[in-house]
């Protein structure tokens, strides 16, 4: 079975500061990974993907995320934060050999300050 | 650009009540999930559909039941309603019957069980 951690419950952070968010995964079979981003009141939506290939992955809104196979992990990286990021943030998992399930974390909530 | 409706944003029914929470999507997609969200807790599956009334139970199925009669369209029933079901519920739905389609989603319905 998979299973996403995300040890951060809220990343408090100033304007224009970088920003890291946590994801560390577990599974017997490699995995597809994402993030999702909810902005208050909404759905999720996709912020970024990593199926195969390089492993720096770049997403909307300025993000990006470094896949390590060895150490099992997916951190979201944004270089200069804005307000409008406040949000939450999910990492999700799901299985490459057939199943379109996706686990996904406990979520991180991003809170950009002025 | 896809569009997953959920019918009522906000609900507020009685214990013991029948609750059916509906969703539609109208990029003709195969596969349908309902997920409820809860505080630090993330997404958790309760059930999803890839086709015309075919269904398999996710992680959380107990005392939940769906219906997907169309294509478009899948239904979440809560049989007789109650306190502990007090959540957002979040419809989503994805292209490919593999693990890397992305899922596109509603804007969620918050239950409220009094």
């Amino acid at each position: 079975a998979q299973s996403v951690t995300q040890l951060d419950s809220q990343v408090p952070v100033f304007e224009e500061a970088p920003v890291e968010l946590r994801c560390n995964y577990s599974s017997s079979v490699s995995v597809y990974l994402f993030w999702y981003v909810q902005y208050p009141n909404q759905g999720l939506q996709l912020l970024l993907k990593y199926l195969s290939g390089s492993t720096l992955v770049k997403g909307i809104n300025g993000f990006e995320a470094e896949f390590n196979k060895s150490q099992t992990s997916f951190h979201l990286r944004k270089p200069s934060v804005h307000i409008s990021d406040t949000a939450e943030y999910f990492c999700a998992v799901s299985r490459m050999d057939s199943s379109y399930k996706l686990i996904f974390g406990s979520g991180t909530r991003l809170l950009v300050r002025p | 650009d896809v569009k997953v409706t959920q019918s009522s944003r906000y609900l507020v029914k009685r214990t013991g009540e029948k609750v059916f929470l509906e969703c539609v999507q109208d990029m003709d997609h195969e596969n349908m999930f309902w997920y409820r969200q809860d505080p630090g807790l993330g997404l958790r599956l309760i059930y999803f559909s890839y086709d015309v009334k075919m269904k398999e139970k996710g992680d959380i199925p107990e005392g939940y039941s769906v219906s997907r009669e169309k294509k478009e369209r899948f239904s979440l029933i809560l049989e007789s309603a109650s306190t502990n079901q007090t959540s957002m519920y979040l419809c989503a739905s994805s292209s490919l019957r593999t693990g890397n389609s992305p899922l596109h989603f509603g804007n969620g319905t918050r239950l409220t069980v009094t």
